[in-house]
């Protein structure tokens, strides 16, 4: 299974709002609703920050969505801020029953 | 709280099996819950390994598949992995973590295993 195509890196300045694309195939990212999102710091476990698509897990902040159209999938960081700097990963369940993740992505806040 | 904490040899030789260990607490492996294992190799992204239910039932990544077992101790509440006939390759950090739905919702804080003659 190849890993699902992120941007290598995203930036923009505090306050503004940026967007992840995950693209992976309809074996994947198209089949299910079950895209998560996971941010990871430097030295740090993955944190997750968004599942099935669109859903945050408790204690994660509203400046996280995610959305999906067809085999791509979208993370957007809205207000973006000092502590969003980090790497982000998509994943996705698969047709074959595993899990495959995104090549990842690096945000940097300007 | 859920927690997890790998464990194992942060060294393992060319050519020999890499064995971790994944003690849970906080929460039971015989709950209806599947078990990963993810890796990291420095500087790279993250690879699913494989899952595991506490049924014995299993899913592995088909690059890793003719190498990975999975098993679990119900006793010790525990699960483990083993990665038979490793290559540098293999150097990375292993994080085992706990599903909830489709989703890895609990991670360990991962173990760096080098493989290294």
């Amino acid at each position: 299974q190849s890993a699902l195509t992120q941007p290598a890196s995203v930036s923009g300045s505090p306050g503004q709002s940026i967007t992840i694309s995950c693209t992976g195939t309809g074996s994947d990212v198209g089949g299910y609703n079950s895209v998560s999102w996971y941010q990871q710091h430097p030295g740090s476990a993955p944190k997750l920050i968004i599942f099935d698509v669109s859903n945050r897990p408790s204690g994660v902040s509203d400046r996280f969505s995610g959305s999906k159209s067809g085999n791509t999938a979208s993370l957007t960081i809205s207000g973006l801020q000092a502590e969003d700097e980090a790497d982000y990963y998509c994943s996705s369940y698969t047709s074959t029953f595993t899990y495959v993740f995104g090549t990842g992505t690096r945000v940097t806040v300007l | 709280q859920v927690q997890l904490q790998e464990s194992g040899p942060g060294l393992v030789k060319p050519s020999e099996t890499l064995s971790l260990t994944c003690a849970v607490s906080g929460d039971s492996i015989s709950n209806n819950n599947w078990w990963s294992w993810v890796r990291q190799s420095p500087g790279k992204g993250l690879e699913w390994i494989g899952e595991m239910y506490h049924s014995g039932m299993n899913h592995y990544n088909p690059s890793l598949k003719s190498r990975v077992t999975m098993s679990m101790d119900k006793s010790k509440n525990e699960f483990s992995l083993r990665l038979t006939s490793v290559t540098v390759a293999d150097t990375a950090v292993y994080y085992c973590a706990r599903h909830s739905g489709y989703r890895l919702l609990y991670w360990g804080q991962g173990t760096l295993v080098i493989v290294s003659s």
